[in-house]
């Protein structure tokens, strides 16, 4: 079945990077764009950014502009997010999901992200 | 003012229905976009749920039931989706999104749906 399988919690120190995968199943990688999506703690959905299906073209939210990159790895159907300078409000769940048509209709099963002294 | 805006919460009762509102801000026109709506349950990810632009342009996720719709109030320039016979397991938070030139991917702030 098709299937989205990201890595496990992440607890780093405020200024430091993480870097979290999604390793996709059940399709044809190459087809289908990928997006990353966050979720603070009792907060909503906050979208982060997308690389396209080739993985030659990213595109970020204004906010992350600089601290963010995207990339995929065709070889391993996995796509990789690292976010960087790290501060106690990146402490989040990171979702990786699907794009189809614009909507986000495949979503892995989160990334916590804990960023604390 | 955000892009979208739905209420934080909305109760209703179990075989009633309840419909919950996406409000597009000012100068954005809902007629021009698809909105799109995700349900959370407590602990999971996000799950597609459909999407509206129009009667002719809208698409159910696969295997959502019937009893979740999309539909518009271009008066309110608002996206609403309706959910009909609620059920105990409805009970969730519910997202809009849109895909905006200027924010890209944008999401609403969630309305937390209680069923009781």
């Amino acid at each position: 079945q098709v299937q989205l399988v990201q890595s496990g919690a992440e607890v780093k120190k405020p200024g430091a990077s993480v870097k979290v995968s999604c390793k996709a199943s059940g399709y044809t990688f190459t087809s289908y764009y990928m997006h990353w999506v966050r979720q603070a703690p009792g907060q909503g959905l906050e979208w982060v950014g997308i690389i396209n299906s080739s993985g030659g073209s990213t595109s970020y939210a204004e906010k992350f502009q600089g601290r963010v990159t995207v990339t995929r790895d065709t070889s391993t159907s996995t796509v990789y997010m690292e976010l960087s300078s790290l501060r106690s409000e990146d402490t989040a769940v990171y979702y990786c999901a699907r794009d189809w048509e614009d909507t986000f209709d495949i979503w892995g099963q989160g990334t916590m992200v804990t960023v604390s002294s | 003012q955000p892009v979208l805006t739905q209420p934080a919460s909305l109760s209703a009762s179990p075989g009633a229905s309840a419909s919950l509102t996406c409000t597009l801000r000012r100068g954005i026109n809902v007629g021009a976009y698809r909105i799109h709506w995700y349900q959370q349950k407590s602990g999971s990810p996000p799950q597609y749920l459909l999407r509206y632009k129009s009667d002719s342009d809208k698409q159910q996720g696969s295997g959502v039931p019937s009893r979740f719709s999309g539909s518009k109030d271009a008066s309110a320039n608002a996206g609403i989706l309706l959910i009909s016979g609620l059920q105990s397991e409805d009970e969730a938070d519910y997202y809009c999104m849109i895909w905006h030139s200027s924010t890209a991917w944008v999401f609403g702030g969630g309305t937390k749906l209680t069923v009781v």
